[in-house]
């Protein structure tokens, strides 16, 4: 059974530019979480998508998007890229939810902005 | 408020030797602790998923401990071995509708050494 993928792993971007990353979660799995993880904060939720809607939100900004697809792929998109939001973005995939399903993560995508 | 608090936040141990991570929570209501390991470059991995009810679980050299009283957990490393060398993360659920219920430690970074 294939694990969570995300694309790409890597990315460079500057300032002002906008950037969407891709997640596909386990087959079967309906939940989609993304996390936002740097050295200093560790892990922060910063949305869940469960059948195409978003069920729960973190304290980001709005310029942290997401969405869900039909067939549970996941995008996450961020306008306006400051210099802050570099990190390592992950997702995670659950059955149900991320409260009492184990998630799985995905290996992240390393965001940098210069 | 709603926290978790892991200590130490680095460690260094020997080849062969134990150890033993701490987590301590204020999430209330409580609805389950899980233990990850993060690879460097990774994404976290799950090593336990203990509820309310659970005081200890073991996963081969990884065994977690939970007192939902003392709301504090552990996870013991026996006969540490250099691919344990990883971030240690502890998350806690909370039962809680619509709204985020995990709550993330910033981790234990242990290094095993030959």
């Amino acid at each position: 059974k294939a694990g969570v993928t995300q694309t790409p792993r890597y990315l460079i971007k500057t300032r002002g530019q906008q950037v969407t990353l891709s997640c596909s979660p386990i087959s079967g799995h309906r939940s989609v979480s993304w996390y936002q993880q740097t050295p200093g904060q560790g892990l922060q939720f910063l949305f869940e998508y469960f059948s195409e809607t978003q069920r729960n939100k973190g304290n980001f900004p709005g310029r942290f998007s997401g969405r869900q697809f039909s067939n549970s792929r996941s995008e996450m998109n961020v306008s306006t890229l400051e210099l802050g939001d570099s990190a390592l973005y992950l997702c995670a995939s659950s059955r149900q939810g991320n409260d009492a399903y184990e998630q799985f993560f995905g290996p992240g995508t390393r965001l940098t902005v210069l | 408020k709603n926290q978790v608090e892991q200590s130490p936040q680095s460690l260094i141990i020997l080849e062969g030797k134990n150890c033993t991570l701490q987590c301590n929570y204020t999430v209330s209501p409580f609805s389950n602790l899980r233990w990850y390991k993060q690879d460097t470059g990774r994404g976290p991995v799950s090593l336990t998923i203990m509820t309310f009810s659970e005081n200890t679980k073991s996963n081969g050299r990884y065994t977690a401990t939970l007192d939902a009283d003392t709301k504090q957990s552990s996870l013991h490393i026996t006969a540490s071995q250099l691919s344990d060398s990883a971030s240690y993360i502890c998350v806690v659920s909370a039962r809680l509708t619509g709204a985020n219920n995990l709550f993330f430690g910033t981790g234990t970074r242990l290094t095993v050494i030959p």
